[in-house]
């Protein structure tokens, strides 16, 4: 069955850096888009990235372009997510999720990972 | 990038109807068909319960509908069971490959 296991969440302080992994089994990794949702404990969900099937293109909420990288190693199925700069809030939870849809712009996810916490403080 | 407005709680009773609106811009929900909803209970990932405006993946009730409107899309859940209750989210693309969520809606079934 489909599996997305999120590692890397912890403490870090602002301004330094974390990167978030996805460990994806039980599907064709290679042939999904992925992408990274995050969401603050008790709070709404926020999009954060998307990155194509083989990793050519990558985009971002403005509220982390600049800062987060998304990227893919197709050959260990996993998905990462490099954060720097890291604020308080970014402290939320981080979720990566497949992405479906015929095309890239008509996202919408069938699986989610059961999130990562990213705590930012001193 | 601002998230698409939903009603923030909503509550019914079992065997009653509610529908939860989310209401976006002519940028997102008006002017693609691209809307979602995401139902969350307490400490779980979300889970897909509808796509494309009005399509339900295999395994959601028929219970659960969606629509749209012009800029608002709107999630109806027919004959309320207590597992209803939970977080509803929509979301729809915004436009030059960037995606939107609404606030959230609290639902409680009565």
């Amino acid at each position: 069955q489909v599996q997305l296991v999120e590692s890397g969440g912890g403490v870090v302080e602002p301004g330094r850096s974390l990167r978030l992994s996805c460990a994806a089994s039980g599907f064709t990794f290679r042939s999904y888009a992925m992408h990274w949702v995050r969401q603050a404990p008790g709070k709404g969900l926020e999009w954060v990235a998307v990155i194509s099937t083989d990793g050519s293109n990558q985009y971002y909420a403005d509220s982390v372009k600049g800062r987060f990288t998304i990227s893919r190693d197709n050959s260990k199925n996993t998905l990462y997510l490099q954060m720097n700069s890291l604020t308080p809030e970014d402290a939320v939870v981080y979720y990566c999720a497949r992405h479906r849809g015929a095309q890239l712009v008509a996202a919408y996810f069938d699986y989610w990972g059961q999130g990562t916490l990213v705590t930012v403080a001193s | 990038q601002s998230a698409l407005t939903q009603p923030r709680s909503m509550s019914g009773s079992p065997g009653q109807s509610v529908t939860i609106s989310c209401t976006g811009t002519s940028s997102d929900v008006g002017g693609y068909d691209y809307v979602s909803w995401y139902q969350q209970h307490p400490a779980k990932a979300p889970k897909l319960m509808i796509f494309d405006v009005t399509k339900r993946p295999s395994g959601v009730p028929d219970r659960f509908s969606g629509s749209k409107s012009g800029n608002t899309a709107s999630l109806t859940i027919s004959g309320l069971q207590a597992e209803d209750e939970a977080d509803y989210f929509c979301f729809s693309y915004a436009g030059s490959y960037t995606w939107v969520f609404g606030g959230g809606t609290k639902l409680t079934v009565l």
